[in-house]
């Protein structure tokens, strides 16, 4: 089936411990995109990659990481976790930029930082 | 700042009609949309709307007024299925998508 596949689902992790979310798409979409979601917040951005070789950062970009090798393939890395990166972590991917057309998401990382 | 709100909570009736607002303040404008986000699951498009006016889906339509910083999603014909929270995001002068913190919509037999 076509999409988005995240993982891990759901991770509980000590803090100062290194992380990484795993994150691919099989629609050969150009642009991938990671952002967090907290209660009561809109989705925040947090790193951007339009095509395969570039990123960028978005708007809460700090204590994290990304790289883009291929089309398919956009980890996040979470260098030394803290308690305030607890959040549900959403990948999606689209053919254009953000503003152009649909955004696909994957299903989510719950992420809780203790 | 950039700003976008929506209420944080409504209910309708299953069989009714229930109309979320979204109004924004964004530094330029290229587009809005909506997406529906069941509890504990991924976000799906719903709708695009860049010029005004009304775009309708089925059930789902949506308003745009640019000169007020103005949009609506309208669902019609409630189902239970529809019980979810409905994202409002416009994309602005970078091109960069500012979310809203979403409409919780409840649904009662």
């Amino acid at each position: 089936i076509a999409g988005i596949t995240q993982a891990p689902t759901s991770q509980i992790l000590a803090a100062g411990r290194r992380m990484t979310l795993r994150c691919t798409q099989d629609m050969r979409h150009n642009a991938m995109y990671w952002y967090r979601q907290d209660l009561g917040l809109g989705l925040r951005l947090i790193h951007y990659s339009n095509t395969a070789g570039t990123t960028g950062k978005g708007e809460v970009p700090d204590g994290y990481s990304v790289s883009r090798a291929n089309t398919d393939d956009f980890p996040l890395t979470l260098a030394s976790a803290v308690p305030s990166q607890t959040s549900v972590y959403f990948c999606a991917s689209s053919e254009g930029g953000q503003d152009t057309g649909e955004l696909f998401f994957g299903e989510g990382s719950r992420l809780t930082v203790l | 700042g950039q700003n976008i709100d929506q209420p944080t909570e409504m209910t309708a009736t299953e069989g009714a009609i229930v109309q979320i607002n979204c109004t924004y303040q964004t530094s330029g404008f290229n587009g809005l949309f909506w997406y529906q986000q069941h509890a504990g699951e991924a976000p799906t498009f719903l709708s695009y709307n860049v010029l005004d006016g009304l775009e309708e889906k089925g059930r789902f339509s949506s308003f745009l007024s640019r000169s007020k910083g103005y949009s609506y999603l309208l669902l019609k014909e409630l189902q239970m299925k529809d019980s979810a929270s409905y994202l409002c995001a416009v994309a602005d002068s970078n091109y960069q998508l500012i979310w809203g913190a979403g409409t919780k919509l409840i649904i009662k037999p």
